[in-house]
């Protein structure tokens, strides 16, 4: 089967940083996604990683290592809006639609 | 106006009675798929659609159909409603060029079924 491993919950306060994991397993690999999700929201596009190493963007870095099966999401210089759900995802099998992960809730204090 | 739009917004439905979430897209993408969120569970695939004559099951068909009536237009339906189908429901889109499959989201359909 295809899966991605995340943790539930993080926290952290302002100002800081946090970095959030993911394993995933698949059959085929065609990059690791990370989408972004407010309380009830819409999940949206943060980054994408098709080849090992770190893609910066803004405060927000994502990096993956194909060999370990494994990518993380960097976050710095903590705000509260920062608070809200992070997924990872990556393409099914057949390489035709991005299953997630089961989502990791960021809480931002001050 | 979004990019991709869901309708209803909400709804409360009878266990038993039919029901169809409509999606529409102005993006010009042809890929789109049906997802269900349940907290703790993160996003799952119902259905997706390559195009009008392509129609795909996800992880969680079951008790699910899809139509895609246009390139624009994807609609999912629940024959026979039930309570564990009470749920927040996403239609997304990506376009077919390039490996990175960035897709776009609608606001979410939530569903109670009582």
């Amino acid at each position: 089967g295809q899966s991605l491993e995340q943790p539930s919950e993080v926290t952290a306060v302002e100002g800081a940083i946090v970095q959030i994991n993911c394993t995933y397993q698949t059959s085929g690999f065609y990059g690791l996604s990370w989408y972004q999700q407010h309380d009830g929201g819409a999940p949206t596009f943060l980054s994408y990683n098709a080849l090992d190493g770190l893609e910066e963007t803004g405060r927000f870095s994502s990096f993956l290592s194909r060999s370990d099966s494994y990518g993380y999401l960097l976050l710095q210089e903590l705000q509260m809006k920062d608070s809200a759900s992070y997924f990872c995802a990556a393409r099914n099998q057949a390489g035709t639609a991005l299953i997630f992960g089961k989502g990791t809730t960021l809480s931002v204090s001050s | 106006d979004a990019d991709v739009t869901q309708t209803p917004r909400n709804r409360i439905t009878k266990t038993g009675k039919r029901i169809m979430l409509e999606c529409s897209q102005t993006k010009g993408h042809d890929r789109m798929y049906w997802y269900r969120q349940d907290p703790g569970l993160g996003l799952r695939l119902i259905y997706y659609s390559f195009d009008v004559k392509d129609i795909n099951k996800g992880e969680i068909s079951d008790g699910y159909s899809v139509s895609r009536q246009a390139q624009a237009k994807f609609s999912l339906s629940l024959e026979s409603a039930i309570p564990n189908q009470t749920a927040l429901y996403f239609c997304a889109t990506s376009d077919k060029q390039g490996t990175n499959t960035e897709a776009f989201f609608g606001q979410g359909t939530r569903l109670t079924v009582v």
